[in-house]
């Protein structure tokens, strides 16, 4: 079947500081994987995509590679500010329906 | 343009009772599917509608329910309330179905459901 894994929170950074949410996943054929955010009082709206392998997908300074070799999608920025606060979510789309992992909390702290 | 509206945003009901959910979705948009998200197990999809029909459904049992009506608003439905149950319950609709298109779904806020 189809599982997404991601690092568990909370994370805390300072600002300006580098961040590096880690999404491995397991699927059968030729997935695409997304990342979501969810921000205080919002609903989720899609950070990034890719649809195949080697894919780079990129937003808001975020940017995350689809490795069909290590199955990962992990995200990252190299300058947080504190309205990058919100609750992440990494996400398969297979088999007619999305994946969502279990969502990484991060909190940046000016 | 109006995005995703759910209603109601928070209800309290006891075990045993039923629920109806409401998700109005952005115009023009036929797809509508439903994700329970809970602390422990994260975002859990429930079902798929497009142009009225449920195309797909998760591993929930029968007591969860729903519809889709010809001006693509949908509803969701839960019997025999219980503890678990209590949730927020998400609903995100997209231009096309969940099987053509590349995942960019639109999300509500929610409706908070609390059973006691």
């Amino acid at each position: 079947g189809n599982s997404v894994t991601q690092m568990e929170g909370p994370v805390t950074l300072s600002e300006e500081a580098f961040l590096t949410i880690n999404c491995t996943y397991t699927a059968t054929g030729y997935p695409s994987l997304f990342w979501y955010v969810q921000y205080p009082g919002e609903g989720l709206q899609l950070l990034l995509k890719a649809t195949k392998a080697d894919d780079k997908g990129s937003n808001k300074g975020f940017e995350a590679t689809y490795r069909k070799e290590t199955t990962s999608f992990h995200l990252e920025k190299g300058s947080v500010q504190v309205s990058d606060s919100a609750v992440y979510f990494c996400a398969l789309g297979n088999d007619y329906k999305l994946s969502f992992g279990a969502g990484t909390t991060v909190t940046v702290r000016a | 343009k109006a995005g995703v509206t759910q209603t109601p945003r928070y209800l309290i009901k006891t075990r045993g009772q039923q629920v109806t959910l409401s998700c109005s979705p952005i115009s023009g948009h036929r797809s509508v599917s439903w994700y329970q998200q809970t602390p422990g197990q994260g975002l859990q999809f429930l079902f798929e509608y497009f142009s009225e029909t449920q195309r797909n459904k998760g591993n929930f049992p029968g007591r969860f329910s729903g519809r889709q009506f010809s001006n693509s608003r949908s509803e969701m439905n839960v019997s025999t309330l219980e503890l678990g149950d209590s949730a927020l319950y998400l609903c995100a609709s997209s231009l096309e179905a969940l099987s053509t298109n590349t995942g960019e779904l639109f999300f509500g806020e929610g409706s908070r459901l609390t059973v006691l």
